[in-house]
């Protein structure tokens, strides 16, 4: 159980464009998910916490224009990096946490999205 | 100020020798504690997990972490290694007043000797 998904799990893409990444909880319901990023050799970076029906709350330093989170339902989070250029080429990894009391203190995560912009 | 400090950035030991990876928080609550192991280009893996109990927590793969209290430490271990385990390693916290936030350490990456 508590399986979480990522789509796509790489993508390339030109500078300019947008890029969708998707995350989904498998087989529980989340009403709060997380978005992290990953430079090669670093740890991870939380940039947003993303919650069911309300606006993303963004870390600090983190363009919410430029990383656009959309959590429209309990098991589906989205990020748009939006006007990608090569310096947003990172690995992208979100995570879960199970609704109610009990599974607020533990995250499952995604298998992560290598995004590389040309 | 709060924190996770994985002191050592890169440990390598010989296949068959014994592991210890060293995780130290800062926080004045004990926070829930984790390791988690990420293999290069995936995900993470969850090891082990402290909630509260039992200060011995075993996890998969042969991995297992002492919480100490009086040390503010919660330190990885296993008996004996092999060339797949291999990879980074990071410790992490949930502060209890967090809303489920998790702070990771830095990370430590292990190499395996033949």
């Amino acid at each position: 159980g508590a399986v979480v998904s990522q789509h796509p799990s790489r993508v390339i893409c030109k500078s300019g464009t947008s890029v969708k990444i998707e995350c989904r909880s498998l087989d529980f319901q989340a009403t709060t998910m997380f978005w992290y990023r990953q430079f090669p050799k670093q740890s991870l970076m939380l940039m947003a916490t993303s919650n069911e029906g309300s606006k993303a709350t963004y870390e600090q330093g983190v363009e919410k224009d430029k990383f656009l989170i959309n959590h429209a339902s309990l098991t589906l989070s989205t990020l748009t990096v939006t006007s990608a250029h090569p310096e947003d080429s990172s690995f992208y990894i979100c995570s879960a946490t199970p609704s109610g009391l009990a599974g607020g203190r533990e995250q499952f995560f995604g298998p992560g999205t290598r995004l590389t912009v040309l | 100020a709060q924190s996770v400090t994985q002191p050592d950035i890169h440990i390598t030991v010989s296949e068959g020798a014994s592991l210890e990876l060293r995780c130290n928080y800062s926080y004045g609550a004990t926070p829930y504690l984790f390791w988690y192991v990420q293999s290069p280009g995936q995900g993470l893996q969850l090891l082990l997990k402290y909630f509260s109990g039992d200060t011995l927590v075993q996890g998969i793969k042969g991995f297992e972490a002492e919480f100490k209290r009086s040390q503010s430490s919660f330190n990885l271990r296993k008996p004996s290694v092999h060339w797949s385990d291999a990879a980074e390693y990071f410790c992490a916290v949930v502060p209890k007043s967090s809303a489920s936030k998790i702070i990771f350490g830095s990370g430590t990456r292990l190499s395996i000797r033949p």
